[in-house]
């Protein structure tokens, strides 16, 4: 079935940039997610991608799509307090004639003042 | 604030009782959806609506079960539930289910079974 692999952790000095790295398996992936969830809260919508693109830029995030080997990132620059949350990659795939999303089990970004 | 809401935040149950977890969302979306969201594991997508129509259920125990009178709500009843049910329960909704559709999530219930 369809995986999505995430390192669980990630530690940054604040100011410095953050790189959250994914892999997925499914090559018929047509979008692909970045949510944040801050304590105690649902998910929020960072940006996504879709799988003909190989970058797209937002203010501070990057994402770079290598599509050959399945690996998506996440780079955020100058990296805040505020940006410590949990960030999910998700694929979305076709499954059953309609699109679902499948999430990775989260990396937490920790932020260092 | 991502217009979808879920009532309650936080819930309390034994494992005879029987409660309901609310979802609403005046987005004006046609798709709705219920994910579980336990420790250390991947979300789970438990069940999908599509106008009003459940499209996905995926093994989900029959202790757990969805309703969606409408495209704007979404219940889910519990009864009888099991101390590793306990987790955060996401309701999210998208315009359909089309390929380029973002999901919208609420903020979760926080459910736990003693």
């Amino acid at each position: 079935g369809e995986d999505v692999e995430q390192s669980l952790f990630l530690s940054v000095r604040e100011g410095d940039s953050s790189v959250i790295n994914c892999t997925y398996t499914d090559s018929s992936s047509t979008y692909l997610y970045w949510y944040k969830q801050e304590p105690g809260a649902g998910l929020q919508l960072l940006t996504y991608i879709f799988s003909n693109m190989d970058m797209k830029q937002d203010q501070r995030l990057t994402v770079l799509l290598n599509k050959k080997d399945k690996h998506l990132s996440l780079r955020i620059a100058d990296t805040q307090t505020g940006d410590s949350a949990i960030y999910f990659c998700a694929e979305k795939y076709s499954g059953a004639g309609s699109y679902q999303l499948t999430f990775g089990k989260g990396t937490k970004l920790s932020v260092i003042p | 604030e991502t217009g979808v809401t879920q009532t309650p935040r936080h819930l309390v149950m034994g494992m005879t009782n029987k409660k309901s977890l609310k979802c609403e969302q005046h987005l004006g979306h046609n798709a709705m959806y219920w994910y579980k969201q336990s420790a250390k594991k991947p979300l789970e997508l438990m069940f999908v609506y599509n106008f009003k129509e459940q499209t996905e259920n995926n093994s989900v125990p029959s202790r757990f079960s969805p309703e969606c009178p409408n495209s704007s709500h979404l219940f889910l009843h519990l009864h009888t539930l099991q101390p590793e049910d306990s987790a955060l329960y996401l309701c999210a909704s998208s315009q359909d289910l089309s390929r380029n559709t973002e999901a919208f999530f609420g903020q979760g219930t926080r459910l736990t079974v003693v």
